[in-house]
């Protein structure tokens, strides 16, 4: 089983929807997660992180953990083309090291 | 600016000539990591270090060597490189307890 798993998609969802991206970890001690935005050819930029403690929401964004069922969601409101991206999903375990999942790739339609 | 700098950003070379990418951070940051991506497989880590004279494998580590003799440098040393490490490699950086600050990466071509 990997550590951290992501639907590699694509998904496609209409401009102004709402995008909803899941990954689900396996080491049931993570303390923090993470997702970052990858374009094509570029380096991943971080989008936002929490901790164990509660969900969070920026702006259009919202991250969300289930500790329960082990699973990390990013919802994205009000979708635009340019959040047309790879979406990464990483969790850190508690020796610090991040893993990352292989990403979805999300396409948003005009 | 706050920033992590890797070069070159491309890189093609034969088999089995050695070749070091280098990364540097101005951020002060404990923490040093190298990536490589390939399509379908995500970011996969080579070599991480928590500190000066301190690293650890990843899950991909055959093949490649680092150091960390200073805290704003994190090379990557291919010694002999292979085909199959052709690749787009990221070093990233974070104090210990938050998110990874990434390079801009460099795709390496091994023939």
């Amino acid at each position: 089983q990997k550590e951290v798993e992501q639907n590699s998609g694509p998904l496609s969802v209409p401009e102004g929807a709402i995008a909803s991206l899941n990954c689900t970890y396996s080491d049931r001690g993570s303390q923090s997660f993470f997702w970052y935005r990858q374009y094509s050819g570029k380096s991943p930029e971080l989008i936002m992180f929490i901790y164990s403690n509660g969900d969070k929401e920026d702006g259009r964004f919202t991250a969300q953990l289930n500790k329960a069922s082990q699973y990390v969601s990013l919802l994205i409101r009000d979708s635009q083309p340019s959040d047309s991206a790879t979406y990464l999903c990483a969790v850190k375990p508690n020796n610090n090291d991040m893993r990352f999942g292989a990403g979805t790739r999300l396409t948003v339609k005009p | 600016e706050a920033q992590v700098t890797q070069n070159p950003r491309y890189l093609i070379t034969v088999t089995g000539k050695k070749l070091t990418v280098t990364c540097s951070q101005n951020m002060n940051h404990e923490y040093m990591s190298w990536y490589r991506q390939d399509p379908g497989l995500g970011l996969r880590q080579i070599y991480y270090s928590m500190n000066v004279e301190v690293t650890d494998k990843g899950d991909v580590p055959e093949g490649y060597k680092v150091s960390r003799k200073e805290k704003r440098n994190f090379p990557l040393i291919l010694e002999s490189p292979s085909p199959n490490q052709t690749s787009l490699y990221f070093c990233a950086s974070s104090p210990l307890d938050s998110p990874l600050h990434f390079g801009n990466g460099t795709r390496l071509t091994v023939t």
